[in-house]
């Protein structure tokens, strides 16, 4: 069974900079999806970035982008020029691709916090 | 509709009593999915439904939880007799095809067992 883990129970970042959150993975697969969504006080789950096993490229979106290590199953988030709307719990989430297996499988979260 | 719309926002519900959430995923979406997630966690799937069938239910806890979407829209969670160990937010999910690769997500309900 797939595993995803985020090390960083609380991470917080200066307005304006810079800030990395780290995921790493375990699966025996070789195509499958990463995301980081980001959830706010209203609970609701919202997608952040995406990223397709297959492409070697690094998924950018903006402010936000991953470095995605296949090798090492590692897949961290920048977020570039931080903001007070950034404020969230952020989670990884790891989807396989295999005909029939559908869920996401989420990391513990990581709640970041942006300081004026 | 625009978005996944869950219902109730909250329930506190007392130990024992039958409880049942309500998902209507955004029009057209067939792949559905409910999540449950605990305070301070990430979600953990418990079921997913492609239209009305329900192809995976190896995250349900127990025989006290069933989830139905009888007419391939609206889905309901119900679970019975609850017990503490049930508090939690259950989030649910839809996507537009089975092999499509983004999943929209409610608001989620936040069950309360007292």
């Amino acid at each position: 069974a797939q595993t995803v883990t985020q090390s960083q129970p609380e991470m917080s970042v200066q307005e304006a900079e810079t800030v990395t959150l780290s995921c790493t993975y375990d699966t025996s697969e070789s195509d499958y999806y990463l995301f980081w969504y980001k959830q706010p006080p209203s609970r609701q789950m919202i997608l952040v970035i995406r990223q397709e096993a297959y492409k070697q490229q690094n998924a950018t979106e903006n402010r936000f982008s991953v470095n995605f290590q296949k090798a090492a199953k590692s897949f961290s988030l920048k977020i570039s020029d931080s903001q007070l709307g950034d404020a969230a719990m952020y989670f990884c989430a790891y989807r396989s691709r295999i005909q029939g297996a559908q869920k996401l499988v989420f990391g513990q979260g990581t709640r970041l916090t942006i300081n004026p | 509709g625009a978005g996944v719309s869950q219902s109730p926002r909250y329930k506190v519900a007392k130990r024992g009593q039958d409880v049942a959430l309500r998902c209507d995923p955004i029009s057209g979406h067939v792949s559905l999915f409910w999540y449950q997630q605990a305070l301070g966690q990430g979600p953990e799937f418990l079921t997913y439904f492609q239209n009305e069938a329900q192809l995976d239910k190896s995250g349900l806890p127990s025989d006290r939880f069933f989830a139905e979407r009888p007419e391939g829209s609206v889905s309901t969670l119900k679970i019975q007799r609850t017990q503490q160990e049930d508090s939690a937010v259950y989030l649910c999910a839809s996507r537009e095809e089975q092999g499509g690769a983004e999943a929209f997500f409610g608001q989620g309900t936040r069950l309360t067992v007292v």
